[in-house]
């Protein structure tokens, strides 16, 4: 039960789009397409922004996006919006009715 | 609108015991499966524990299996997180979470545990 793999930060200017990696094993990302994005604002709770790799709960701007490719997800922010600023958070199911976290990634909009 | 309230944090000594709670109102909880997730001051969120929509099936986060125990009555719409044993790296807010096919949907604001002499 190994964290999954973020940049511990990523920065872009307003309007520009940023990519967040999340990497894991063929045991968690790369067997299942339960992949989930949340935003954490802090001292609040994390939202839900991304759900079974790309879809958006109602709600969430377009401007969020997920894909996946082999044992790596991602999160696209386009057009960002200095509202972006702060901490982003991946999940993956692991099997067996676990689920395990990346270690957060710090969004600065510059 | 789906609220998840949790309570019962505090503080403990090395040792010792505590039952967190959630109160859900909202939706039909005894139709969801419930997680809890914690988050170590300054650190990321980290899974915990789960439980089915019954009660009859759990599953646990390797640093918490014959420690901590997840239960749910679903009379009163409550999720509880029994932990016994607390280590001083147990310190952290616990949220509660609901889960839909496999995603923590929803989050309560959390509760904070610090395990300290």
């Amino acid at each position: 039960q190994s964290a999954l793999t973020q940049p511990r930060s990523v920065s872009g200017s307003p309007g520009q789009s940023v990519t967040i990696s999340c990497t894991g094993t063929s045991s968690d990302v790369g067997d299942y397409n339960y992949v989930s994005w949340y935003q954490q604002h802090p001292g609040k709770a994390p939202k839900l922004m991304i759900y079974d790799v790309s879809k958006r709960p109602s709600g969430v701007p377009d401007r969020f996006s997920g894909s996946k490719s082999g044992n790596t997800a991602s999160l696209t922010i386009s057009g960002l919006q200095a509202e972006d600023e702060t901490d982003y958070y991946c999940c993956s199911y692991a099997g067996s009715y676990t689920w395990v976290f990346g270690g957060g990634t710090k969004l600065t909009v510059l | 609108e789906v609220q998840l309230v949790e309570s019962g944090g505090g503080l403990v000594q090395p040792g010792g015991s505590l039952r967190l709670s959630c109160a859900a109102s909202g939706f039909t909880f005894s139709d969801y499966w419930m997680h809890w997730v914690r988050q170590a001051p300054g650190k990321g969120l980290v899974w915990v524990s789960r439980i089915n929509s019954d009660g009859s099936s759990t599953s646990y986060a390797d640093f918490v299996k014959g420690r901590f125990t997840i239960s749910r009555d679903n009379a009163k719409n409550t999720l509880y997180l029994q932990m016994n044993s607390l280590r001083a790296e147990d310190t952290a807010v616990y949220y509660c979470a609901r889960d839909r096919f496999y995603t923590q949907d929803y989050w309560g604001q959390g509760t904070l545990v610090t395990v300290s002499s």
